[in-house]
């Protein structure tokens, strides 16, 4: 059974530009949720999506939003860049919902704000 | 105050040791995870509790959710343990700890 594919494996941009992240999850799970990394913060919830309806959504700005479609696949973008977006962007999947089941992650994106 | 501490931030021991590392959390919650990040590397998840405990290989994990504690162990270390442990608890969203880096020298 094929992991959690997350694309691109890296991305630089500059500051003001915008980005599109894609993850894949696996095949059956409905459940996909966005986390951001950074050495600083540590791990933290963007949002996650289930069903092609966001269920959650973490303390991050309006610039960053997501969507899942009807096989899944999710898209998480982030417009007008700052550097202080440069970070390991991180998606799961999974059977269920809300936390309750087994978490699948992908390797993530590494974004680079320059 | 974080809503979950993890403790200790930095641990080494040496192979075959027992290795204990705690979770604390402030809120109600759902769900518990322990996940493994090993450096540069991708996560993996350890377990998912709600109650009780857990046992897999040499990991075990428990949770006493009246105490709102939760603990990792793992048995006969190895360096192939060497990692940062996260825990991440679950009320309307993940919420994470900042992890416990763990060392295991042969």
């Amino acid at each position: 059974k094929a992991g959690v594919t997350q694309t691109p494996r890296y991305l630089i941009k500059t500051r003001g530009q915008q980005v599109t992240l894609s993850c894949s999850p696996i095949s059956g799970h409905r459940s996909v949720s966005w986390y951001q990394q950074t050495p600083g913060q540590g791990l933290q919830f963007l949002f996650e999506y289930f069903s092609e309806t966001q269920r959650n959504k973490g303390n991050f700005p309006g610039r960053f939003s997501g969507r899942q479609f009807s096989n899944s696949r999710s898209e998480m973008n982030v417009s007008t860049l700052e550097l202080g977006d440069s970070a390991l962007y991180l998606c799961a999947s999974s059977l269920e919902d809300r936390g309750r089941g087994k978490l699948f992650f992908g390797s993530g994106t590494q974004l680079s704000v320059l | 105050k974080n809503e979950v501490e993890q403790s200790p931030q930095n641990l080494t021991a040496q192979e075959g040791e027992f290795i204990t590392i705690n979770c604390s959390y402030s809120v109600g919650i759902s769900a518990l995870h322990w996940l493994q990040q090993h450096p540069g590397g991708g996560i993996v998840s350890l377990f998912m509790l709600s109650s009780g405990k857990k046992k897999h290989g040499r990991l075990i994990a428990t949770i006493n959710i009246q105490e709102k504690h939760s603990s990792l162990h793992i048995t006969a270390s190895h360096p192939r343990d060497s990692a940062v442990y996260i825990c991440a608890v679950f009320n309307y969203k993940l919420t994470f700890g900042k992890g416990t880096l763990l060392t295991v020298n042969p």
